[in-house]
């Protein structure tokens, strides 16, 4: 399978801990991006990557929040102290180098729930 | 920042008849409108999308219409099938200045649930 994967599927946490996400995007996507999506909601922007580098940051993105893309190939999500607001769907995204082109490939997505 | 209105957000069609979902958009310099179809449990798939030098695109059962005078685009699925039946989602997004500056982040709507009645 070639497409975006994500680790794990599902989470079950208690408030306060802390969780980590995993996203491996399509071979070659220099592009990635991560998304929150609530029920009933569409999927907002959280964070994006080109390379390795993190360029952009949503105002959703608190100080418990940190994504980090080491080498440019997979990424990671970090949520510190969850909070039960933070139950929800996270997304991310690949899409080609190319700058004029953004077709965006999303994985499955990591339901968390926080108790 | 974008906005971007959905309508309507449940909709439902007897098998074999046509389904179209509206969308509009605030940002003048949004270019790039994709759609997406949510399963239960997966993450969005892309089914189509379009830029704004395009009016029109179709593929199969499936078009998008783009009307950037007025700011809204539409998905038109014609000869619906029970397996159409999913939550469809519409977004735009804006081309940075230059490589680098920013994301091409998406602006999603708040979905479309369809279902198809056999």
């Amino acid at each position: 399978d070639t497409g975006v994967s994500q680790d794990p599927r599902h989470k079950i946490t208690k408030r306060g801990q802390n969780v980590t996400f995993r996203c491996d995007p399509i071979s070659e996507h220099n592009r990635l991006y991560w998304y929150r999506q609530t029920l009933g909601q569409g999927p907002e922007f959280l964070t994006y990557f080109q390379n390795e580098a993190q360029l952009e940051k949503s105002r959703l993105l608190s100080d418990r929040f940190s994504a980090e893309r080491p080498k440019g190939s997979f990424s990671t999500l970090e949520i510190q102290r969850t909070e039960q607001g933070d139950s929800a769907m996270y997304l991310c995204a690949s899409s080609p180098s190319d700058f004029s082109y953004n077709e965006q490939f999303f994985g499955p997505g990591t339901r968390l729930t926080v108790l | 920042g974008e906005n971007v209105e959905q309508h309507p957000s449940t909709l439902s069609v007897q098998e074999g008849d046509s389904a179209v979902i509206k969308c509009t958009y605030s940002d003048s310099a949004s270019n790039y409108f994709p759609w997406y179809k949510q399963e239960l449990g997966k993450g969005p798939q892309l089914i189509i999308d379009i830029r704004s030098n395009v009016g029109e695109k179709k593929d199969q059962r499936i078009a998008v219409t783009l009307n950037k005078t007025a700011k809204h685009f539409s998905l038109h699925i014609t000869e619906t099938q029970p397996e159409d039946s999913a939550v469809y989602f519409c977004a735009a997004s804006r081309k940075p200045p230059y490589s680098g500056a920013g994301s091409y982040q998406l602006t999603f709507g708040k979905g479309t649930k369809l279902s198809v009645i056999p």
